[in-house]
């Protein structure tokens, strides 16, 4: 089965400089790469997501970028401001379902 | 808000106690998986429906452990014996079949938080 690691666990950035996780993933049947966010107490929510005959795709202040070669994907958020401070899980896999990474912790300091 | 309901929201059992769980999906979605999140982890696939057939469950899913989706719509999770290992949330989510430009987004309920004591 699908095996993701994401990296750092933990990070904390000051509010306007910019972020960013990252993740492996070990099948490389894998074609759809989402990225969840979940506030404190709250339920994950979609912020981006990737699908493999894609390299890059950016959303405002929020992009992400694959290496299907390296089978790594990252996600990177500019301009970092307070309301950004949550866990982001990283997901690998494809139409029937996806394998979530353990999730990194992003603290933006003001 | 996203649409998919679960109840209980919080739910206090003790070991040896079975207990169930039930997820409202989006109505229109046919898809319905169930995860579990421990502290400082992602989700955990338990399983997923597509209608009211089960497509897969996880290895690390014991016998004690059974969902349902008797009319493709509501399903419910259940844990016999409970553990204190079990203690969890347990979150359900829910996404169409179709692909929606180009995304296979999964709508997260609340989840319910079992407490085995």
């Amino acid at each position: 089965g699908e095996n993701v690691e994401q990296h750092p666990s933990t990070l904390s950035v000051q509010e306007g400089d910019s972020a960013v996780i990252k993740c492996t993933y070990s099948d490389s049947a894998s074609n759809y790469f989402p990225w969840y966010k979940q506030e404190l107490g709250k339920r994950p929510q979609l912020i981006i997501d990737i699908r493999s005959n894609v390299g890059e795709k950016k959303d405002q202040r929020i992009a992400v970028t694959l290496n299907k070669t390296a089978k790594h994907f990252s996600l990177h958020i500019t301009e970092t401001q307070p309301e950004d401070s949550a866990v982001y899980f990283c997901a690998a896999g494809g139409y029937q379902k996806v394998t979530f990474g353990i999730g990194t912790k992003l603290q933006v300091i003001p | 808000d996203t649409g998919v309901s679960q109840d209980p929201r919080h739910k206090i059992t003790k070991r040896g106690q079975n207990v169930t769980f039930r997820c409202d999906p989006i109505s229109e979605h046919n898809r319905l998986y169930w995860y579990r999140q421990t502290l400082g982890q992602g989700p955990e696939f338990l399983t997923y429906f597509q209608n009211e057939a089960q497509l897969e469950k996880s290895r690390l899913l014991s016998d004690r452990f059974s969902a349902e989706r008797p009319k493709g719509s509501f399903s419910t999770l259940e844990i016999q014996r409970t553990e204190q290992g079990d203690s969890a949330m347990y979150l359900c989510a829910s996404r169409s079949n179709e692909l929606a430009g180009g995304s296979y987004e999964q709508y997260f309920g609340p989840g319910t938080r079992l407490t085995v004591t």
